[in-house]
């Protein structure tokens, strides 16, 4: 699995779009980009995840650039509630289930 | 809430001792996939079972074991255990359907701390 690289930590205004990034450059053209986050210490939660067109849903947007060398997760609006660790793992869906966890972004939302 | 769960949520116990951790799955997953987050190694993972068979290992330790039994639930067995087993332990499912993409659906955890 390609390995990914985010910032440490990001902050972001309440009711802003919050803009996650991640580079993936060493991607293959079977691995799809997910992303999961994690608040406090629950289990991580299950974003949304794309190959290479852009994919919203009701919890996010992904961007994935054309080279599919990175991709952005975007947070429309912004609550307090979306403060947490925010993993970017790029995985294989054939014989590779497991998900590979980095060090993921740390998102404070502010009032 | 992602439909997996597990029990016990907390568990305190001693060193040397041996503790089961349990995980139901969302209903018709078949896969089921222990994780360990630990504060020195993040979230990892440790093996996964599919329809009963284990399906693939990560960094688990001998010391560890985990099945599957034919109501889909899992256990995970940790024996002997160290202060530095010490962790909250995830359980995540998937349909493995083969149709789409397979997303896994984490529980809430059970937080493991040995005294």
């Amino acid at each position: 699995d390609a390995k990914t690289t985010q910032p440490p930590s990001m902050d972001c205004a309440e009711g802003r779009a919050a803009n996650l990034p991640c580079n993936h450059s060493t991607i293959s053209g079977n691995e799809y980009v997910y992303w999961y986050r994690q608040i406090h210490s629950q289990g991580p939660q299950y974003i949304i995840h794309g190959l290479k067109n852009n994919e919203t849903n009701e919890m996010a947007s992904l961007i994935i650039t054309e080279d599919r060398k990175s991709s952005t997760l975007i947070l429309p609006h912004a609550t307090l509630r979306d403060t947490a660790v925010y993993y970017c793992i790029v995985r294989a869906l054939i014989n590779t289930d497991k998900l590979i966890f980095g060090t993921g972004t740390r998102l404070q939302v502010f009032p | 809430d992602s439909g997996v769960t597990q029990t016990p949520k907390h568990l305190i116990t001693a060193t040397g001792q041996r503790v089961t951790l349990r995980c139901s799955p969302r209903s018709g997953d078949l896969s089921v996939y222990w994780y360990q987050q630990s504060l020195d190694q993040g979230l990892q993972f440790l093996i996964q079972y599919y329809n009963g068979e284990e399906r693939a290992k990560g960094n688990i330790l001998e010391r560890f074991s985990a099945q599957q039994f034919p109501d889909l639930h899992s256990e995970l067995n940790l024996s002997s255990l160290e202060l530095g087993d010490s962790a909250l332990y995830f359980c995540a499912s998937s349909d493995r359907s083969g149709e789409g993409t397979d997303t896994q659906y984490f529980g809430p955890g059970t937080r493991l701390t040995v005294l």
